[in-house]
C-alpha cells in the first residue's frame, strides 16, 4: 500500500529548460508536503515545502504546486542547471509527528548541459 | 548549526553477525530519527527519540533491531544476526529550520550496510 507515489523514475532535460518532477498521494491526513534532492553516497537534502493551506510556493528557481483535490504535488525548476542533476524525492509530513515522513520512491533528474 | 555526524559510513558484515551504527547531533535536539533507504526507494522511517524517549517504532523495525538514545543525545542502531535483506542505508536526522512542526528534516550522510 504505497501512500506516496513518484511514477516517473527518471526525467532528462536540457540546461536552461524547465524540470516538472510530480507526485501524487493517497492519504489526505498530510499537513505538510516536501521535497527533498539527494547525491549519490549523501543523504537527503531539504529543498522546498508547502502547507496544506497554500496551492503554490517559489524559492529561487524552485517551485513547488500542491493540488489537494487532485492529491498532487508537483517541483518545478527553471532554468535547470546541471548541477541539479540529483534524485528529488517528495515527502508528506503530519499526524503525531511532523519528523515522521512519508516518501516517494524518487525520480532521478539529469540535466544535459 | 543543524549537523549529524553518522559513522561507520560504510559497514560490511557477514549474514549472522551484530552490527552497530552511531548517530552524533552537531547540536541540541529534543527529537532524532532513523530511517532506512534500499536501493530504488525513497526513505523509510524506523523510530524516533524524544530526548531519552523512544516514542514509535515502526514495523519495519523487527525484534533484531533496537535503537537506544541513552542521554539525548547520540544514538545508537544496532542489528542483530544480520540478514542480507538488512542490506540498506541507515539514515540519521534531525529538525532543520526554526520549527519542527513543518517535517523539515536534516539527515546525516548515512551508514550504508553490505550483508554478504
Amino acid at each position: 500500500d504505497q501512500q506516496v507515489k513518484q511514477n516517473s523514475p527518471s526525467l532528462s532535460v536540457q540546461e536552461g529548460r524547465i524540470s516538472i518532477l510530480n507526485c501524487d498521494y493517497t492519504n489526505s491526513m498530510f499537513d505538510y508536503f516536501l521535497w527533498y534532492k539527494k547525491y549519490p553516497a549523501e543523504g537527503p537534502t531539504f529543498l522546498i515545502s508547502i502547507s496544506s493551506i497554500k496551492d503554490k510556493n517559489e524559492d529561487g528557481r524552485f517551485t513547488v504546486f500542491l493540488n489537494k483535490s487532485a492529491k498532487h504535488l508537483s517541483l518545478h525548476i527553471v532554468p535547470s542547471q546541471p548541477g541539479d542533476s540529483a534524485v528529488y524525492f517528495c515527502a508528506l509530513a503530519g499526524g503525531t509527528s511532523y519528523g515522521k515522513l512519508t516518501f516517494g520512491q524518487g525520480t532521478i533528474l539529469t540535466v544535459h548541459p | 548549526d543543524t549537523g549529524v555526524s553518522q559513522n561507520p559510513r560504510h559497514k560490511i558484515t557477514k549474514r549472522g553477525q551484530n552490527v552497530t551504527f552511531r548517530c552524533d547531533p552537531i547540536s541540541e535536539h529534543n527529537r532524532l530519527y532513523w530511517y532506512r533507504q534500499t536501493l530504488g526507494q525513497g526513505p523509510e522511517f524506523l523510530t524516533y527519540f524524544q530526548n531519552e524517549a523512544q516514542l514509535e517504532k515502526s514495523r519495519l523495525l523487527s525484534d533484531r533491531f533496537s535503537a537506544e538514545r541513552p542521554k539525548g543525545s547520540f544514538s545508537t542502531l544496532e542489528i542483530q544476526r544480520t540478514e542480507q535483506g538488512d542490506s540498506a542505508m541507515y539514515l540519521c536526522a534531525v529538525h532543520g529550520g526554526t520549527s519542527r512542526s513543518t517535517g523539515e528534516l536534516f539527515f546525516g550522510e548515512g551508514s550504508r550496510l553490505t550483508v554478504l
